[in-house]
């Protein structure tokens, strides 16, 4: 089985401050992982993605993730954030191979950008 | 080119009712997934299902919840006496193909309160 865990339950930053949300996975398998945002009463968004190749990902709105299998850790980076970046950010983790398609959700980080 | 549409958005049921939540995945999606968020807490996967076929549904509660996905329409989640612990919002996500890989596409969500 696999888990997730979100070190940070909130990170409030000030904006244009470089910010760093933790992701750190548990499994036995190899995985795919993914970032995912949700602002407000809204759904999920998938931010960017790990399957394979380079460790550094690079996704929409200026982040990138470093998947690092040593420390199985999928940490997501933005240089300088927007205030527009305040909402809650997931890690998740599915296996990579074995068929099964559902994805495993941390408790997720709620980034607050301050003026 | 619509995605994912779930709905009702809110739902407010009286203890010992039936909640339908319906999703319509992205056209041309055949692989239905649905998670339920609880406050504070990230997604929570509860089944996955094809076309007429539920594939996995270990994360559904024994009893008083099911789901369907017909040839034609939408697929349902349906909770039947529902009790205040299932206040939650309930996502839908739905994918082209099978495969942890393949980017699933989120909804907004249902948020079910149960008073």
């Amino acid at each position: 089985a696999q888990s997730v865990t979100q070190l940070d339950s909130q990170v409030p930053v000030f904006e244009e401050a470089p910010v760093e949300l933790r992701c750190n996975y548990s499994s036995s398998v190899s995985v795919y992982l993914f970032w995912y945002v949700q602002y407000p009463n809204q759904g999920l968004q998938l931010l960017l993605k790990y399957l394979s190749g380079s460790t550094l990902v690079k996704g929409i709105n200026g982040f990138e993730a470093e998947f690092n299998k040593s420390q199985t850790s999928f940490h997501l980076r933005k240089p300088s954030v927007h205030i527009s970046d305040t909402a809650e950010y997931f890690c998740a983790v599915g296996r990579a191979q074995g068929g099964s398609e559902k994805l495993v959700f941390g408790k997720g980080t709620k980034l607050t950008v301050n003026p | 080119n619509a995605g994912v549409m779930q709905n009702p958005r809110h739902l407010v049921r009286r203890r010992g009712q039936e909640a339908r939540l319906r999703c319509s995945p992205v056209k041309g999606h055949s692989h239905v997934y649905w998670y339920r968020q609880l406050p504070e807490e990230g997604l929570k996967f509860m089944v996955y299902l094809q076309k007429e076929n539920i594939i996995d549904e270990s994360g559904m509660p024994k009893e008083r919840f099911s789901a369907e996905f017909p040839k034609e329409g939408p697929s349902i989640l349906r909770i039947q006496q529902v009790v205040r612990g299932d206040s939650a919002a309930y996502f839908c996500a739905s994918s082209p193909s099978q495969g942890a890989n393949t980017e699933a596409f989120f909804g907004q969500g249902t948020r079910l309160t149960v008073v």
